[in-house]
């Protein structure tokens, strides 16, 4: 079955610097890979996604994530953070039908300090 | 252009209880499908409606039962309400060949 792990529940960095993400996924063949960023109390909002072709994302806000099939990893990172980037970050995975029934990680909670 | 809508976004219900949830989808797109988080966990699927008939559907009792109306709207039904079922309902929508699914900010929902 597919599943994801998110091994950080809780990662604290300092404004300005770099942050990396980590999502591990089970999947048998090439996989449909998501992150998602959720404010407190709010939905889930889309900053990238993946499905074949260059292993370098780019999405919004600045963030990017790498593909590496050899480590079943689509770790997410970003070169600067700002203090509006605290939030819920959730790596997904697509299966099913049309790759469209997303199978979460736990998370990882972003704090950011000053 | 709206994004995936829902209603109510809180509501309290008392255990063994009815409750709808309702979702309209981004514009342009057919497919909807519900996902359920409970408090500090990651979604988790409940099912998917596309063409008016549950398409995919998770890992979840048949007290959850859902609905899509000719305009692509839905909506999420849950008979005799557990405590357990308090969670963040997610309503998300997408075209069903497409590959970007969109989130709705969801229906918060609280059994007493």
């Amino acid at each position: 079955a597919q599943s994801v792990t998110q091994p950080d529940i809780h990662i604290t960095v300092s404004e300005g610097a770099s942050l990396e993400l980590r999502c591990n996924y089970s999947y048998g063949a090439t996989p449909y890979l998501f992150w998602y960023v959720q404010s407190p109390g709010q939905g889930l909002q889309l900053l990238l996604k993946y499905f074949s072709g260059d292993t370098l994302v780019q999405g919004i806000k600045g963030f990017e994530a790498e593909f590496k099939r050899s480590q079943s990893s689509f770790n997410l990172r970003k070169p600067s953070v700002h203090w509006s980037d605290a939030a819920e970050y959730f790596c997904a995975v697509g299966a099913g039908t049309g790759f469209q029934k997303l199978v979460f990680g736990t998370g990882t909670r972003l704090l950011v300090s000053p | 252009d709206a994004g995936v809508t829902q209603s109510p976004t809180h509501l309290i219900k008392t255990r063994g209880q009815q409750v709808t949830l309702r979702c309209s989808p981004k514009s342009g797109h057919d497919t909807v499908s519900w996902y359920q988080q409970a408090l500090g966990q990651g979604p988790q699927f409940i099912f998917q409606y596309y063409e008016e008939e549950e398409r995919q559907r998770g890992n979840f009792p048949d007290r959850f039962s859902g609905h899509q109306f000719p305009n692509y709207s839905s909506e999420l039904n849950v008979n005799a309400l557990l405590l357990g079922d308090s969670a963040l309902y997610l309503c998300a929508s997408s075209l069903a060949g497409g590959n970007t699914i969109y989130f709705g900010e969801g229906s918060w929902l609280t059994v007493v």
